[in-house]
């Protein structure tokens, strides 16, 4: 069964450090990996999406890196800001075929900002 | 334009009330997503339309129902709900129905009472 298992479960850091979230993958065969970023109420923002080839992709002040031998993804944040206090869902496709619209969601890390 | 849009933002209704979601993209995909999104829960799939045709229904109630008028609107007429149904409903499109990548709108937020 396709499972993404994402940690912490919720985080709390004050302004202006940093922080890394963890995302561990079962989906295979593996397609890529996004990182998103949800705030309450509010449908999901794509913050990178890595394929099996890359280990490593940025986005600002967003970090990710993807391992595909050992399945797994993490996503670092420099220098935080209270903007930054949302979810962050780790969503794994698989690979194309009858079932590659089925994305895998993990059940998010909830990232609290303060000052 | 790479915005899913979604109306209203918020949505609240009656048990015996008939209302619409509705979502709209102008970026020439040809699938487009319904999702559920309960509170702290990730997004669960509803339908899929792919080519204005109903591709996926993942088994939800008949008290949801799709329609995608053309290739740029589809909408979510509910009917008799129920409190549980409250949540984000959540619309994605994609270039195809396996595509890499799938925007997501806004959300609407709906309460049953």
């Amino acid at each position: 069964k396709n499972q993404v298992e994402q940690s912490p479960q919720s985080l709390i850091i004050l302004e202006g450090k940093n922080c890394t979230l963890q995302c561990n993958y079962t989906v295979s065969p593996f397609s890529n990996l996004r990182w998103y970023k949800q705030d309450t109420g509010r449908g999901p923002v794509s913050l990178t999406i890595m394929t099996f080839s890359e280990n490593t992709k940025s986005n600002g002040r967003y970090t990710a890196t993807l391992d595909a031998d050992t399945k797994q993804s993490s996503l670092h944040i420099t220098a935080s800001q209270l903007s930054d206090s949302a979810s962050y869902i780790c969503v794994v496709r698989p690979n194309s075929g009858a079932g590659s619209y089925q994305l895998t969601f993990g059940k998010g890390t909830k990232l609290s900002v303060i000052p | 334009d790479t915005e899913v849009t979604q109306t209203p933002k918020h949505l609240v209704m009656g048990m015996t009330n008939k209302k619409s979601l509705k979502c709209e993209q102008h970026m020439g995909h040809r699938a487009m997503y319904w999702y559920k999104q309960k509170a702290k829960k990730p997004p669960e799939l509803m339908f899929v339309y792919s080519y204005e045709k109903l591709s996926i229904n993942e088994s939800v109630p008949s008290r949801f129902s799709p329609e995608c008028p053309n290739s740029s609107l589809l909408n979510l007429h509910l009917h008799a709900l129920q409190p549980e149904d409250s949540a984000l409903y959540l619309c994605a499109s994609s270039s195809g129905q396996g595509a890499k990548t799938q925007y997501f709108g806004p959300g609407t937020r709906l309460l049953v009472l």
